[in-house]
């Protein structure tokens, strides 16, 4: 079935480091991906997406580049604040129905 | 401004008792979602609309029930038959098959 692994939070980083979530799916045929944040007690929020292999999504210095010879889209940015403490969720959409594929979400949490 | 509303954002009832969450939008689309979300996990579908007076179970339809009379509104009522119903409900809506799907802030609903 249609499934989404990320790597098990939490992940715990210093200010100005650089970051890395890992998101590998399986879906069938080509789905579009998503990369959402939510931020405590909050709904969840559109960070990046992707329609198609090779396309990059990138948003507030986020980055995620859509492999589909690995079925992977891992998130990144280069310099992380406080404030991007949070939920990441990498969801692959599939289906007929447009069913988003969720699965535990990371924990980032961003020390000064 | 255009987004989703969901209220109230806390909800306290009773065991045995139905309750009603409500979800608008005006963004004008056509499809709306509702999810459940359990501490550490991620997103599980409930139910979702693509259309005005059509809907379809998701993958846990089990004790609860939706309307969908009016394109802006989607309420979902958390019936007495839900075995475990403390939970965080958010609310989704899109425009389109394969489009990203945009989230309300959530109504936290507490049985006892």
């Amino acid at each position: 079935g249609n499934s989404v692994t990320q790597m098990e939070g939490p992940v715990t980083l210093s200010e100005e480091a650089f970051l890395t979530i890992n998101c590998t799916y399986t879906a069938t045929g080509y789905p579009s991906l998503f990369w959402y944040v939510q931020y405590p007690g909050e709904g969840l929020q559109l960070l990046l997406k992707a329609t198609k292999a090779d396309d990059k999504g990138s948003n507030k210095g986020f980055e995620a580049t859509y492999r589909k010879e690995t079925t992977s889209f891992h998130l990144e940015k280069g310099s992380v604040q406080v404030s991007d403490s949070a939920v990441y969720f990498c969801a692959p959409i599939s289906g007929g129905y447009n069913k988003l594929i969720f699965g535990a979400g990371t924990r980032l949490a961003v020390h000064p | 401004d255009g987004g989703i509303t969901q209220s109230p954002k806390y909800l306290f009832r009773k065991e045995g008792q139905n309750v009603t969450l409500s979800c608008e939008q005006n963004l004008n689309h056509d499809a709306m979602y509702w999810y459940r979300q359990d501490p550490g996990q991620g997103l599980r579908l409930i139910y979702y609309s693509q259309i005005v007076n059509d809907f379809q179970k998701g993958d846990i339809a089990e004790g609860y029930s939706v309307s969908r009379e009016k394109k802006e509104s989607f309420p979902l009522t958390v019936t007495s038959a839900q075995k475990n119903p403390t939970a965080f409900y958010l609310c989704a809506s899109s425009n389109g098959p394969r489009l990203e799907q945009y989230f309300g802030p959530g109504t936290r609903l507490t049985v006892t």
